[in-house]
């Protein structure tokens, strides 16, 4: 198993351009999971799913969008991309069958907005 | 809202020393979680708890939840495991709240 996939691994944006970060899981997790980790902060919840076509904001959900059209994707999207995007990005999945479970992680994308 | 808080931000260790890394967190949680973050970055589970102690290798993870304190242990230290430590906690949502990590340096 691969576990969690994410691409690209970097990107560099212009302000105001548009992108989409590519999740993919391939353990049949229900929950998956977008964070964001900025330089000596906690990582930051941005969206979650708990299955396909069902998506929840969190803690930091402005300028970002997501979908959930199946069990394996989640992918997040960038709209007019600021500074303050800036970042590196997590994607994260777990089985969901209890209130406490293992969050498996992705490698990260590490995103620059200039 | 969760608050999760670690201790210390940044631990410098000789190889074969015994290291501690504190977490506190200020309500009711499910469980509490460690993980690693290498310095490539990649983000691993070490341990998930929701009461007593758990031990793997020489990792130790103890949870306290009365006082709502838990501390990682690290048994004969070694430069590999150099990398930040993150605490987290899980309430009713799923959703976990970090800590902002624990930077540690083991030097040869």
């Amino acid at each position: 198993n691969a576990g969690v996939t994410q691409t690209p691994k970097f990107r560099i944006l212009k302000i105001g351009q548009s992108m989409t970060l590519q999740c993919t899981q391939d353990m049949n997790h229900n929950y998956m999971y977008w964070y964001r980790q900025d330089p000596g902060m906690g990582l930051k919840l941005i969206y979650y799913s708990v299955g396909a076509g069902i998506t929840d904001k969190g803690e930091v959900p402005n300028g970002y969008n997501v979908s959930r059209s199946t069990t394996e994707d989640f992918p997040l999207r960038l709209e007019l991309a600021a500074p303050s995007q800036t970042s590196v990005y997590f994607c994260a999945s777990s089985r969901g069958g209890s209130l406490a479970d293992t969050q498996y992680f992705g490698p990260g994308t590490r995103l620059t907005v200039l | 809202k969760n608050e999760v808080e670690q201790s210390p931000q940044n631990l410098t260790a000789q190889e074969g020393e015994f290291i501690t890394i504190n977490c506190s967190y200020s309500v009711g949680i499910s469980a509490l979680h460690w993980l690693q973050q290498h310095p490539g970055g990649g983000i691993v589970s070490l341990f998930m708890l929701s009461s007593g102690k758990k031990k793997h290798g020489r990792l130790i993870a103890t949870i306290n939840i009365q006082e709502k304190h838990s501390s990682l242990h690290i048994t004969a230290s070694h430069p590999r495991d150099s990398a930040v430590y993150i605490c987290a906690v899980s309430g009713s949502a799923r959703q976990l709240t970090f800590g902002s990590g624990t930077q540690l340096t083991v030097l040869p």
